[in-house]
């Protein structure tokens, strides 16, 4: 299998434009999260997903950020309008009904200037 | 608390032991993670334990759990240059398939 893909890898945007990351989670997994990571505030969940609903989202920061899972092999995490204050990496992960163990994809780092 | 608990920082030299401890909050989770995140990497999935385990050896890596006092440590045996990184202990939150992780704990590996 290929892993947990998010896309991009980098992504360098300027204050107030949107911003879209993706993820494909690893065939078959059921559940998939959204995460972000940063040096002050270390690994937060944003949302995640079970067979493609929204079950919490109450680590997402605002209005802002929205999320959506289309269908099981698909997800993106939006940002409008972007703020410097965006700027982190973003991590998607997958796991199976059955466990609990969470597989994560390489991150997209977001730069807003 | 209510938060999983690490220390931030283990400097060890090349060839010594190196253990990194945790403080996990629920008493009743089942499974409890190391995650390891190389520098400009993803986590990776670096062992389990069952909550019903004392011990789990795997090559270089021991994993000791306490449940009395909710205390996880994994040990890495000739820890080795590779093996710097920051090292994040992890438990399910509730039976909902979140996790919690510590703060992580960066090891830094000195010739």
């Amino acid at each position: 299998d290929a892993g947990v893909i998010q896309s991009p890898r980098h992504e360098v945007t300027e204050m107030g434009q949107e911003v879209t990351l993706r993820c494909k989670p690893i065939s078959g997994h059921d559940y998939l999260f959204w995460y972000r990571q940063t040096m002050m505030r270390g690994l937060e969940l944003l949302i995640y997903f079970n067979n493609n609903v929204p079950i919490d989202d109450s680590g997402m920061p605002e209005d802002r950020f929205s999320a959506k899972m289309p269908n099981a092999s698909f997800s993106t995490l939006k940002i409008q309008p972007s703020e410097p204050r965006d700027s982190a990496v973003y991590f998607c992960a997958s796991s199976r009904n059955e466990s609990p163990t969470q597989y994560f994809g390489p991150g997209t780092r977001l730069t807003v200037l | 608390g209510e938060d999983v608990e690490q220390s931030l920082f283990l400097s060890v030299r090349e060839g010594d032991s190196s253990v990194i401890n945790c403080t996990y909050t629920d008493s009743s989770s089942t499974y409890l993670y190391w995650y390891k995140q190389e520098p400009g990497a993803g986590l990776q999935l670096l062992t389990y334990i069952f909550s019903n385990m004392d011990m789990k050896q795997d090559q270089r890596l021991t994993v000791l759990l306490n449940k009395k006092d909710k205390h996880l440590s994994l040990r890495i045996a000739d820890t080795q240059t590779g093996d710097s990184a920051i090292y994040f202990c992890a438990e399910p939150l509730g039976s909902d398939y979140k996790l919690s992780f510590g703060a992580g704990t960066t090891v830094t590996v000195r010739a």
